[in-house]
């Protein structure tokens, strides 16, 4: 397996754009986590998916960021519009839900707002 | 919810010598509990977890101790090499949600 992918890998967009970045997990996995990392709040969990259904989402830091998962192999995570301070790096993790189950993480997206 | 605190931020160890990093968490049914190596650049990995009905685990260099009671739980790595340089993460999980450490960054002097 492939593991959790990740695109793109590096994204640079000015204050204002729209970004959507992009997951595909681990195939069977049923459990999807997007993750937010900077050096000032460290990892911080945004919205959890089981089974394509969105159960957490009180870690989205407002209404500028949405979260999809149209099927069991994709989603997605947009902000828009972007602002400065939402520069840092953006993790997707998957697992499966039930029992001791590690979670997966992909290589994460380097977000850059000017 | 589930509150997990990691100690200490930094540490710095000469090369053969043992790291200890702990950590505590406060939702007793907190179940599983991994621990992510995460190198500059990459996504964190899986190195070791522990169950919470095991209170010891080993794996080569790196063992990973369980106190329920006192709900901490520590990561040592023996023998500590350059490569082991690295920002360490522990976490918790309670439900269907992990929750995770502030990170540890660990320092290996040749």
């Amino acid at each position: 397996d492939a593991g959790v992918i990740q695109s793109p890998r590096h994204e640079v967009t000015e204050m204002g754009q729209e970004v959507t970045l992009r997951c595909k997990p681990i195939s069977g996995h049923n459990s999807l986590f997007w993750y937010r990392q900077t050096m000032m709040r460290g990892l911080e969990l945004l919205i959890y998916f089981n089974n394509n259904v969105p159960i957490d989402d009180s870690g989205m830091p407002e209404d500028r960021f949405s979260a999809k998962m149209p099927n069991a192999s994709f989603s997605t995570l947009k902000i828009q519009p972007s602002e400065p301070r939402d520069s840092a790096v953006y993790f997707c993790a998957s697992s499966f839900t039930s029992g001791y189950n590690e979670q997966f993480f992909g290589p994460g997206t380097r977000l850059t707002v000017l | 919810g589930e509150n997990v605190e990691q100690h200490p931020s930094t540490l710095s160890v000469q090369e053969g010598d043992s790291a200890v990093i702990k950590c505590t968490y406060s939702d007793s049914a907190s179940n599983y509990f991994p621990w992510y190596k995460q190198e500059l650049g990459k996504g964190p990995q899986l190195i070791i977890d522990i169950r919470s009905n095991v209170g010891e685990k080993k794996d080569q260099r790196i063992a990973v101790t369980l106190n329920k009671t006192a709900k901490h739980f520590s990561l040592h790595i023996t023998e500590t090499q350059p490569e082991d340089s690295a920002v360490y993460f522990c976490a918790a999980r309670a439900g269907n949600q992990f929750y995770f450490g502030t990170g540890t960054s660990l320092t290996v002097i040749p």
